[in-house]
């Protein structure tokens, strides 16, 4: 596609509940980042796929969160009983290759709401 | 103390003004710099990237790097109220992970 699709663009979810999150990249971008955007706070870096691998989950909070990438394409940010800290936006990225310096295209995210 | 520091402002200035906007850092590994524009409820775009220490114009648009302090800045000349959006600082080492400021939001006021 033309930019970076993630769906639902909104999400509101009762407390314990579990969520998930996709992210449809640039076709041809073989690196994906998830981060997260709480209020008044910087965007916090999750995980990041190179194809179907992910080498760096370094940012995943908790074993409540989870992500997987297939066909080298499509990806799916899970939460499992999700808590109210959980609230936040998620957004995907996607780059042609691996390295922020190369720059990379956001999608608008998921603004995530637990209840 | 955060890796990226970001006035979160709000800044607020009448069309027509310099709108100046910086972060300072801590970590002497980035070398790659870069301001992102966030509208409200869209993903940030990047507006400005630069590569270690100097400073690079984009029409209205300036963005300079002090590496030796740690510092970066982004100015915005003749501003009009399209630019009316959060600011995004983000920087990097040599590798694919952006560190991001807190951002700051601005209004041009018309």
């Amino acid at each position: 596609g033309a930019g970076v699709s993630q769906s639902p663009s909104n999400k509101v979810t009762e407390k314990g509940k579990d969520v998930e999150l996709r992210c449809d990249p640039i076709s041809g971008h073989t690196a994906l980042y998830w981060y997260r955007q709480s209020l008044g706070q910087g965007l916090e870096f999750l995980i990041y796929f190179q194809g179907n691998s992910a080498p760096d989950k370094s940012g995943l909070p908790s074993d409540r969160f989870s992500a997987e990438r297939t066909g080298g394409s499509v990806s799916t940010l899970t939460i499992q009983r999700t808590q109210q800290e959980d609230s936040a936006v998620y957004l995907c990225a996607s780059s042609l290759i691996a390295g922020a310096n190369y720059g990379y295209t956001f999608g608008s995210g998921t603004r995530l709401t637990v209840v | 103390q955060k890796e990226v520091e970001q006035d979160p402002g709000p800044l607020s200035v009448p069309e027509g003004a310099i709108v100046s906007l910086n972060c300072t850092y801590s970590n002497s590994a980035f070398q790659y710099f870069m301001w992102y524009r966030q509208y409200s409820r869209k993903g940030p775009e990047l507006l400005m990237y630069t590569y270690s220490s100097g400073n690079k114009e984009d029409g209205r648009f300036t963005a300079q790097v002090d590496k030796s302090s740690k510092y970066i800045s982004l100015f915005i000349r003749d501003s009009q109220p399209s630019d009316s959006a959060t600011y995004l600082c983000a920087m990097s080492g040599n590798d694919y992970k952006l560190s991001f400021g807190a951002g700051t939001t601005v209004t041009v006021r018309a």
